[in-house]
C-alpha cells in the first residue's frame, strides 16, 4: 500500500478560509515533502521538513511533522481561489534503492 | 517553468504497439524519475536513475523499461501496450536523492 496516506480526498472551502490536510506514513523518514498539481498538470513542490524538524512555515504555508505519529499536516491559510488544486505528501525512503512515494492526494477547492 | 522537458506532449496508439517517452532532466540534475497517474490509481514511482545507473524500481510492469543515457536525458520504453496503459507519464529531476523533485509537465498516453 501506499507510504503516504492524505486525509481528507476531498476539501472545499470558501476563499479566506484556512485548509488543512493530513499526511500519514509507514516507514521511518529522512524528511517529507509537500507537492501541488494542477489538474493534468506536472507536480510542483511546495515544502520540504526534514524529520529533526516539527514546524515549517513558507509564505501562507504552514506544515507539522509528528514522527512518533508519523503523520504530517500541511495548513494553507487565507486561501485564494487560485489554490485550487490537489495536494501530495511525499516520503522518499531508502529501501534496496531509493523511492519517493507519493500519497492519493487531497484535492482541493476554493470557491470565490 | 521546472525545467524539465517531456516528449511528446500527447500520444495515441493502439494495443500491442511500442512507444519510447523522452526526458531531459533540469541542467545539473542527476536524478531521474519516472511516475505513472492514472485515475484510479494515483501517482505510482516507476523507476529512478541517478547519474546513469539504475537506483530503485517500484512497480514496474516487465513490459516497461528505461535508460539514462551519458547526457543525462531518460526514455522510457513501453511495449506491448494495453488499454489499461492509459495515464499521464511524468518524467521529475532532482540534484540528489531524497531533494526536492522538479516535475515536466508529462506526456499523456492514450491507448486505443
Amino acid at each position: 500500500s501506499q507510504q503516504g496516506e492524505e486525509d481528507p480526498q476531498a476539501l472545499s472551502i470558501q476563499e479566506g478560509e484556512n485548509a488543512t490536510m493530513n499526511c500519514s506514513y509507514k516507514t521511518s523518514i529522512n524528511n517529507l515533502q509537500w507537492y501541488r498539481q494542477n489538474s493534468g498538470r506536472g507536480l510542483v513542490h511546495l515544502i520540504l521538513i526534514r524529520s529533526n524538524e516539527r514546524e515549517k512555515h513558507s509564505g501562507r504555508l504552514r506544515v507539522t511533522l509528528d514522527t512518533s505519529k508519523k503523520s504530517s499536516s500541511l495548513l494553507i491559510t487565507a486561501s485564494r481561489a487560485a489554490d485550487t488544486a490537489s495536494y501530495f505528501c511525499a516520503t522518499p525512503f531508502h529501501t534496496g534503492g531509493f523511492k519517493t512515494i507519493f500519497g492519493a492526494g487531497t484535492r482541493l477547492f476554493v470557491k470565490a | 517553468d521546472s525545467g524539465v522537458t517531456q516528449t511528446p506532449k500527447h500520444l495515441i496508439t493502439a494495443t500491442g504497439q511500442r512507444v519510447t517517452l523522452r526526458c531531459s532532466p533540469r541542467s545539473g540534475d542527476l536524478s531521474v524519475y519516472w511516475y505513472q497517474q492514472s485515475l484510479d490509481q494515483g501517482l505510482q514511482f516507476l523507476i529512478h536513475y541517478y547519474n546513469g545507473e539504475e537506483r530503485a524500481k517500484g512497480n514496474i510492469l516487465e513490459r516497461f523499461s528505461a535508460q539514462q543515457f551519458p547526457d543525462l536525458h531518460s526514455e522510457l520504453n513501453l511495449s506491448s501496450l494495453e488499454l489499461g496503459d492509459s495515464a499521464l507519464y511524468f518524467c521529475a529531476s532532482s540534484v540528489e536523492e531524497g531533494a526536492p523533485q522538479y516535475f515536466g509537465p508529462g506526456t499523456r498516453l492514450t491507448v486505443l
